[in-house]
Parts: C-alpha cells; sequence; structure tokens
C-alpha cells in the first residue's frame, strides 16, 4: 500500500513564527498535494506540485509556499504564522486524475 | 467552474438503516468520481470509484453510480454498522488536471 507520511499530527506554534509541515510518500507518485480543512468549508488545495521542483498555486496559497526537492517530499511552508492559520491541514498524493488521492493521516495546526 | 454539491449533514441513522448521500457536481467535460470516508483524527481513505457514465462503484458494501444525464452520484449502502460513522466527501477530477474538487463532506451517525 501506498503511504503518506506527515510530520506530526499535533503541532502549537505561536504567532510570527515560521512553521514546516512536512509529508513524504514512499510510491514514486509524480504529484502532490497540500490542503486546509475547516468546519463547514470542506477541502481548500494550497499549493500542488507534478514534478520535483515544479509548483503551483492552488486556492488559497497566500502566507504560504512549497518546497519540492526530491521527489518523495513535499513541504509546506507557513512564512509567519497566524491565527487565521489555524487548520488540519492534508497531505497526499496521486499518480494520475483517475487514480485517486492517498492521504496523509493529517497535521492539526494550531496557531496561538 | 467545477464544483461538487453534497447533502448537509449530520445524517443520523440506526444500525442496519439504509443509507444515501446525495452528491451533484458540475463540470466541463468527462469527469472522474469518487467517494472518500474520513474517520474520527485521520486523513480521507479513497472509499470508490468511476471514471465513466453508468460506471458503478463499490466497496465495503458501499455503492455510486455515475449518472450523467442527472449529473449525480449518490453513495448508498444497504444496511449501516456503528463503525460506518464518519465523515463522508464526494469529489471529481476533470480529465487534463491534477487537482481535485471536493464537496464539504457530509457527516454520518450510526447509532445501535
Amino acid at each position: 500500500d501506498v503511504k503518506v507520511t506527515q510530520s506530526s499530527r499535533y503541532l502549537v506554534k505561536r504567532t510570527g513564527e515560521k512553521v514546516f509541515l512536512e509529508c513524504v510518500q514512499d510510491m514514486d507518485h509524480e504529484n502532490m498535494f497540500w490542503y486546509r480543512q475547516d468546519p463547514g468549508l470542506g477541502l481548500r488545495l494550497i499549493y500542488f506540485s507534478y514534478d520535483v521542483k515544479m509548483k503551483e498555486k492552488g486556492d488559497i496559497p497566500e502566507g504560504y509556499s512549497v518546497s519540492r526537492e526530491k521527489k518523495e517530499r513535499f513541504s509546506l511552508i507557513l512564512e509567519s504564522a497566524s491565527t487565521n492559520q489555524t487548520s488540519m491541514y492534508l497531505c497526499a498524493s496521486s499518480v494520475t486524475g483517475r487514480d485517486g488521492y492517498t492521504f496523509g493521516s493529517g497535521t492539526r495546526l494550531t496557531v496561538v | 467552474g467545477n464544483s461538487v454539491t453534497q447533502m448537509e449533514g449530520p445524517v443520523t441513522l440506526s444500525e442496519e438503516a439504509f443509507l444515501t448521500i446525495n452528491c451533484t457536481y458540475t463540470a466541463t467535460g468527462y469527469p472522474s468520481l469518487f467517494w472518500y470516508v474520513q474517520y474520527p483524527g485521520e486523513g480521507l481513505q479513497l472509499l470508490l470509484k468511476a471514471t465513466k457514465a453508468d460506471d458503478k462503484g463499490s466497496n465495503k458494501g458501499f455503492e455510486a453510480t455515475y449518472r450523467k444525464e442527472t449529473t449525480s452520484f449518490h453513495l448508498e449502502k444497504g444496511s449501516v454498522q456503528v463503525s460506518d460513522s464518519a465523515v463522508y466527501f464526494c469529489a471529481l477530477s476533470t480529465s487534463g488536471t491534477y487537482k481535485y474538487i471536493f464537496g464539504t463532506g457530509t457527516r454520518l451517525k450510526v447509532l445501535a
């Protein structure tokens, strides 16, 4: 089975801190994604990457950046964390659009 | 633009009841359609999928049929169990894109 591993399940950070969320997949998938999940808003795409060093903005990229230096790793960076970035962050990977995503278990980030 | 609309929750059922969760979509072209399930504290898992009109996806007793004429992909299960309590997400992807569009999710509670 494909595994997508997110480095932390729970994280508490202070306003203004730089925050790194790490995601690693073990099945050589080309495509990787970062979503945030908020009650009543569903899943919203932050950034995605379809190849090493390639990235594209999703629907809500403001306040975030990403890094993909290796195929298996896709990092989400909050440049200066704010309280409105308190959320559940989900990483996913896929081979093609028809195969479905494989999701990690999520990181629940609280910014205080 | 592309969109997915799911019925509002929560849906509360007794064990062994019949389940329907409605999902309709708007998309250009011929999307692939998916149902994902999220158990408490976890990421999303692919439940089933259908990639063309009239396809039926099925898994773990759940079924959904891709209806192009009604642009629908309703999730059904004949007899729910307490362990089916979770949040269910309908999603679509269109050809030529890596990105998925998710519905806002429907929470299901099954009572013993």
